[in-house]
This record gives structure tokens, C-alpha cells and sequence, in this order.
């Protein structure tokens, strides 16, 4: 595709159970991001990926979140017994290495509700 | 720490007016700064950047020039339309050790016609 996809666009979900939103990066990026961004609020780093490098998950608010990657693939951010606060956009961003200053495509988002 | 600064909104503005949004940083190092934007309804796009101090991003009639003196990096455009109304994020990027970008809170601008 074109850009960065983000599956589900729309997820509610009660309290205490478990999500898994996906992020298609665009073909060729070997960086991807996951941030948060809260009603009203800025983005909020949450974990990144660069190639075969381990992940700096030094953003991930709690044991209870946890993404995975797929070589230069797709990525997975998963949410475990979720609580009212998770509720925010979830925003998905590539990059590639070859450009100068690794500009970062996002994805449109998934929006969170728990309910 | 590294962190970005901008100032609050939301910004009130009437058509053709002129805008500054501002926004400071602290960093290690020497980082790119970023202006995104993002339009209602739609996901964050760049802007414009800047690489090193004293260098002018321009895009779509808006300019920011990173002033390492200042640690400064103030968006500014001379005549508003209602179109640019949107949320502004300022970021850096840092210049060695990774690829973590640290985003600003975001500031929203409403043009009136």
C-alpha cells in the first residue's frame, strides 16, 4: 500500500479483557513506532522497532502492554486486561533509514474505548 | 531529560492574520527538529524540519528556524487561512543513539473566515 495502515480503525472493548491492534508499516521501512495519544493531549512514545535490533520499549507504560514485530513487517501492540485509562488513539509511524533525517509516515490510528 | 515544549492552545485566529506558535527544547546532543501537523480527521503529516542550528524549514507558506542559541524552534506563518486549522506538534529527533522522536503536547489553531 501507499502509506501506513492501522487495523482496527475503531475498538471498544470492557474492561479487563484483552486487545491486539495491528500496524501495516510502509513496505521498505525498517522503523516503526508506536505512540499514544490521549484525548486533548500530545503523542506519547511507547515502544520502536528498528530491524533486527531489540525493540527500546522504554515508553510502555505498564507489564500489561506488549508489541512484537515481525522482521520489517507487520507489528502488533497488545494491550492485557485493559482498564478505562487505555482509552486513546494509537498511532502507528514508519521510517526508512534511507532518508537523510528518517522522517516518520503515520498511520490514521486506532481509536480505544473501554468501557 | 530531552523534552519539547510548546505553548498552549488553543489559538484563536481571524483569516490573513499572522501566527507564531512557539516551541523550546531541551536535548542532548544535537537533535533534527520537526513541525507535524494534523488536520481534523486525519493523521499526523511532517511539515517541515530542520537538521541543524541555523537552518529554515519552509513548507506551505509556514517557516521555523532552529536556534541552538535560544534552544528554540517557533513556528511562524504570515497570513493564516482557515484550512491551517489543525493541531501542531513540534518534535526532535535525537542526533545519535537511536531514532526516538519526543513530540510536544500539541497545540490547536482554529482560523475564523
Amino acid at each position: 500500500g501507499a502509506g501506513v495502515s492501522q487495523s482496527p480503525s475503531n475498538k471498544v472493548t470492557e474492561k479487563g479483557k484483552d486487545v491486539e491492534l495491528r500496524c501495516d508499516p510502509i513496505s521498505g521501512h525498517t522503523a516503526l513506532y508506536w505512540y499514544r495519544q490521549r484525548l486533548g493531549q500530545g503523542l506519547e512514545f511507547l515502544i520502536y522497532f528498528q530491524g533486527n535490533s531489540a525493540p527500546d520499549k522504554s515508553g510502555l507504560p505498564s507489564d500489561r502492554f506488549s508489541a512484537e514485530r515481525t522482521g520489517e513487517s507487520v507489528s502488533t501492540l497488545t494491550i492485557q486486561r485493559t482498564q478505562q485509562e487505555d482509552s486513546a488513539v494509537y498511532l502507528c509511524a514508519s521510517s526508512s533509514p534511507d532518508r537523510e533525517v528518517h522522517e516518520q509516515y503515520f498511520g490514521p490510528g486506532t481509536r480505544l474505548t473501554v468501557t | 531529560g530531552n523534552s519539547v515544549t510548546q505553548m498552549e492552545g488553543p489559538v484563536t485566529l481571524s483569516e490573513e492574520a499572522f501566527l507564531t506558535i512557539n516551541c523550546t527544547y531541551t536535548a542532548t546532543g544535537y537533535p533534527s527538529l520537526f513541525w507535524y501537523v494534523q488536520y481534523p480527521g486525519e493523521g499526523l503529516q511532517l511539515l517541515l524540519k530542520a537538521t541543524k542550528a541555523d537552518d529554515k524549514g519552509s513548507n506551505k507558506g509556514f517557516e521555523a528556524t532552529y536556534r541552538k542559541e535560544t534552544t528554540s524552534f517557533h513556528l511562524e506563518k504570515g497570513s493564516v487561512q482557515v484550512s491551517d486549522s489543525a493541531v501542531y506538534f513540534c518534535a526532535l529527533r535525537l542526533g545519535t543513539g537511536g531514532f526516538k522522536t519526543i513530540f510536544g503536547a500539541g497545540t490547536r489553531l482554529f482560523v475564523k473566515a
